[in-house]
């Protein structure tokens, strides 16, 4: 069964400071892995996707997010943070129908919560 | 545009009650589900529906019921509610069901069961 791992349960960073989330996933094909956003008492916002081609993917807001097969991992990634980034940010690996038994499984991390201070 | 709306927003309910979560939404979608949040363990898959008339189990569908009588809605019912159904709920919708197209989410419905 694919798993995502999100070690980070909460961050801090400065305002204007550089970010990484993690994402480690286990999957035995490569999966289709996106990120996701969510605001405080809001639903969840897709950032960015990947399926194939370019390991290295550009979302919205700034953010972008780089496959690395060797490492299993999918880290999400922004040069300069802005206080209205602070959410919390939710991998998840999804898989089609014929992997999955017929629907569109999507397998989400437990979240990293992203605090940012002035 | 609207996108997907629930209601309610908020509930309290006593144990045993019953009650029903809205899902609306106006973008055509084929596909759509019904999700618990809980601290720490990310989003579980409740039911999903591949169209008007079906429904089919997710990964913790005991405790509820769930009908998609017209496409546009997807309705989530709590027959007698447990205080482990407190959660935050989320509906979702696709167009397809491939694994390329994103689900898009509700604001969420946030339920305690006393």
């Amino acid at each position: 069964a694919q798993s995502v791992t999100q070690p980070d349960i909460h961050i801090t960073v400065s305002e204007g400071a550089s970010l990484e989330l993690r994402c480690n996933y286990s999957y035995g094909a490569t999966p289709y892995l996106f990120w996701y956003v969510q605001s405080p008492g809001q639903g969840l916002q897709l950032l960015l996707k990947y399926f194939s081609g370019d390991t290295l993917v550009q979302g919205i807001k700034g953010f972008e997010a780089e496959f690395k097969r060797s490492q299993s991992s999918f880290n999400l990634r922004k040069p300069s943070v802005h206080w209205s980034d602070a959410a919390e940010y939710f991998c998840a690996v999804v898989l089609s129908p014929g992997a999955s038994g017929g629907y569109q499984k999507v397998t989400f991390g437990t979240g990293t919560k992203l605090q940012v201070i002035p | 545009n609207a996108g997907v709306t629930q209601t309610p927003k908020f509930r309290v309910l006593k144990t045993g009650q019953s009650m029903t979560l809205l899902c609306a939404q106006d973008m055509n979608h084929e596909y759509m589900y019904w999700y618990r949040q809980d601290p720490g363990m990310g989003l579980r898959l409740i039911h999903y529906s591949v169209g008007e008339g079906t429904t089919a189990k997710g990964e913790v569908p005991d405790g509820y019921n769930v009908s998609r009588l017209k496409k546009q809605n997807f309705l989530l019912g709590l027959e007698s509610a447990a205080p482990s159904q407190t959660s935050v709920y989320f509906c979702a919708s696709s167009f397809y069901m491939d694994s390329n197209q994103p689900q898009h989410f509700g604001d969420g419905t946030r339920l305690s069961i006393l």
